[in-house]
C-alpha cells in the first residue's frame, strides 16, 4: 500500500522566516504526491503535486515542494512566511483503482508575529 | 480550480434522527465521490467512495447501514447517518475529482460538522 509520513505534529517559525514542513512517502512504482492545507472547520484546499518531471514544484499562495527520490522525501516549502500561513498541511498520495487520497497524519503550522 | 460545495456546514440533531449530508461538483462531472470523516486535530480517514449509478465502496470498520451514500447523478452524492449517537459527532468531508480532464488532484467540500446530543 502506498503511504506518506509526516514526522511533525507542529512547526513553528516566525514571519518572514523561511518555513519547511516535511513529509516522506512509501510508494510503489511512479509517485504522485500531493500537498493539501486545511484552515479551521474547512475542507481542504490542494497547494501542488508532483506527477513528473522538474522535482521543484511551484504550487498556491508561494508554496513549493521538492520531490527527493533518494531521501523519499517531499518537504513543502516557502521562502518567507505568513502569519495568514497558520493552517493544518497534509501531504497525501493516491492509491486503489479509485485513486482515493491517504494522507499524512497532519502537521500544524504556526507563523507568529 | 474546480468547486464542490457540501451543505450543511453544520448540523445539531438529536440521538437516534437521521442527518443528510450533500455534495455536489458545481463545475464537473464526478463518477466517483469520497467521503472522509475527521476527528479533532486528526488526519482524515476515507470512509466509502461512492459511485455514481453504483453502490458505494466502504472501508473496513465501516458501517454501510449506519452510513448511507447515494451516488444518483454524476454531481451530486449524499451520506446520511441513520440513528445518529452522540459518537458519530464529527467533521465529514466530501472529495470528488473531475473525470473529465483525467486530473489526479481531488476537490474538497467545505465539511459538515455534525454534532449529536
Amino acid at each position: 500500500a502506498q503511504s506518506v509520513a509526516q514526522p511533525e505534529d507542529q512547526v513553528n517559525v516566525a514571519e518572514g522566516n523561511p518555513l519547511t514542513v516535511k513529509c516522506t512517502y512509501s510508494v510503489s512504482g511512479n509517485p504522485y504526491l500531493f500537498w493539501y492545507v486545511q484552515y479551521p472547520n474547512r475542507g481542504l484546499q490542494f497547494l501542488l503535486k508532483y506527477i513528473t518531471g522538474d522535482n521543484l514544484v511551484k504550487g498556491s499562495y508561494g508554496f513549493e515542494a521538492e520531490f527527493n527520490k533518494s531521501q523519499t522525501s517531499f518537504h513543502l516549502k516557502k521562502p518567507s512566511a505568513l502569519v495568514s500561513d497558520s493552517a493544518l498541511y497534509f501531504c497525501a498520495v493516491p492509491q486503489g483503482s479509485a485513486r482515493q487520497l491517504t494522507f499524512g497524519s497532519g502537521t500544524q503550522l504556526t507563523v507568529l508575529p | 480550480g474546480a468547486v464542490v460545495s457540501q451543505h450543511p456546514s453544520w448540523v445539531i440533531c438529536k440521538s437516534g434522527t437521521s442527518v443528510k449530508i450533500e455534495c455536489r461538483s458545481l463545475d464537473f462531472q464526478a463518477t466517483t465521490m469520497f467521503w472522509y470523516r475527521q476527528f479533532p486535530k486528526q488526519s482524515l480517514m476515507l470512509m466509502a467512495t461512492s459511485n455514481e449509478g453504483s453502490k458505494a465502496t466502504y472501508e473496513q470498520g465501516v458501517e454501510k447501514d449506519k452510513f448511507l451514500i447515494n451516488h444518483a447523478s454524476l454531481t451530486l452524492s449524499t451520506l446520511t447517518v441513520t440513528s445518529a449517537h452522540p459518537e458519530d459527532s464529527s467533521f465529514y468531508i466530501c472529495s470528488a475529482r473531475d473525470h473529465g480532464q483525467g486530473t489526479t488532484e481531488a476537490f474538497f467540500g467545505q465539511g459538515t460538522r455534525l454534532t449529536v446530543v
